[in-house]
C-alpha cells in the first residue's frame, strides 16, 4: 500500500525567504505527483502536476522536482509572501484515478 | 458553474441522525469524486462516479455511507446513523474526463461534519 509522507509538518517563516516542501513515498511505481495548496475552510487547489518521466515542473515561484527512483518530491517556493501561508498537500497516483494524500505541510509566512 | 459547490458548508448533527451532502460539480465534468479529510490528515477517497455510476466505491468505510448521482451531474453523499467518529470535512472533486490520470480534478470547498 503506498504511503506518503510530507516533511515537515508546520513551518513559519519571515517573508521573503526561500523555502523547500519535502514528500516521499513509499511506491516508486507511481504515474505522476501533484501538488496542492489548500487555505483554511476551503477545497484543494492544483498548482503543480508531474508525470512520472518528468522530473520537474515550474510555474511562477513555485518548482517542484521528482525523483521517482528515490522516492522524493520537493516543492521549492522562492521569495515567500505572506499570501502563500497554506497547507500544501502532495498526492501520488499509483496506476489508478485514486490519489494518495501526504498529510501536508502547514506553512506561515510572517511579514 | 464556475466551481465546485458543495452545500451545507456546515452541519451539525447528533449521533444516530441521518445527513445529507451534496456537490454540484462544474457544468459538463462527467467524473466526480469524494474524500473524507478529518483534522490534520489529507484527504481519503471514498467513492468515484464515471457519468451516473459509481465507478469504484471502495473507499467507503461502511454500509452506513452511500453516494448517488441520479442524472450524472449533481452528486449526494449520505450517511446514515451517523457516529462521532464520522465527523470531518467531505471533500467533492470533479474532472472532465474519465478521471485520466492526468487530469486536474478541481475540488469544492467542502462540508464540515460534526456529530455530537
Amino acid at each position: 500500500k503506498q504511503e506518503v509522507t510530507q516533511i515537515p509538518a508546520a513551518l513559519s517563516v519571515p517573508e521573503g525567504e526561500n523555502l523547500v516542501l519535502n514528500c516521499s513515498f513509499t511506491d516508486s511505481a507511481i504515474y505522476n505527483l501533484q501538488w496542492f495548496r489548500q487555505d483554511p475552510g476551503k477545497g484543494l487547489t492544483s498548482l503543480l502536476l508531474i508525470q512520472s518521466s518528468q522530473r520537474e515542473q515550474t510555474s511562477g515561484r513555485l518548482n517542484a522536482s521528482l525523483d521517482k527512483s528515490s522516492g522524493r518530491s520537493t516543492l521549492y517556493i522562492a521569495a515567500s509572501q505572506p499570501g502563500d501561508s497554506a497547507t500544501y498537500l502532495c498526492a501520488v497516483h499509483g496506476g489508478s484515478y485514486i490519489p494518495t494524500f501526504g498529510r501536508g505541510t502547514s506553512l506561515i509566512v510572517h511579514p | 458553474g464556475a466551481g465546485v459547490s458543495q452545500t451545507p458548508s456546515n452541519k451539525v448533527t447528533e449521533k444516530g441522525k441521518y445527513v445529507e451532502l451534496r456537490c454540484d460539480p462544474i457544468s459538463g465534468h462527467t467524473a466526480l469524486y469524494w474524500y473524507r479529510q478529518s483534522l490534520g490528515q489529507g484527504p481519503e477517497f471514498l467513492i468515484y462516479f464515471q457519468g451516473t455510476g459509481a465507478a469504484d466505491d471502495s473507499g467507503l468505510p461502511n454500509d452506513r455511507f452511500f453516494a448517488v448521482r441520479p442524472e450524472g451531474s449533481v452528486s449526494t453523499l449520505k450517511i446514515q446513523r451517523t457516529e462521532r467518529g464520522d465527523s470531518a470535512v467531505y471533500l467533492c472533486a470533479s474532472s472532465l474526463t474519465s478521471g485520466a490520470l492526468q487530469e486536474t480534478q478541481y475540488f469544492g470547498p467542502g462540508t464540515r461534519l460534526l456529530v455530537l
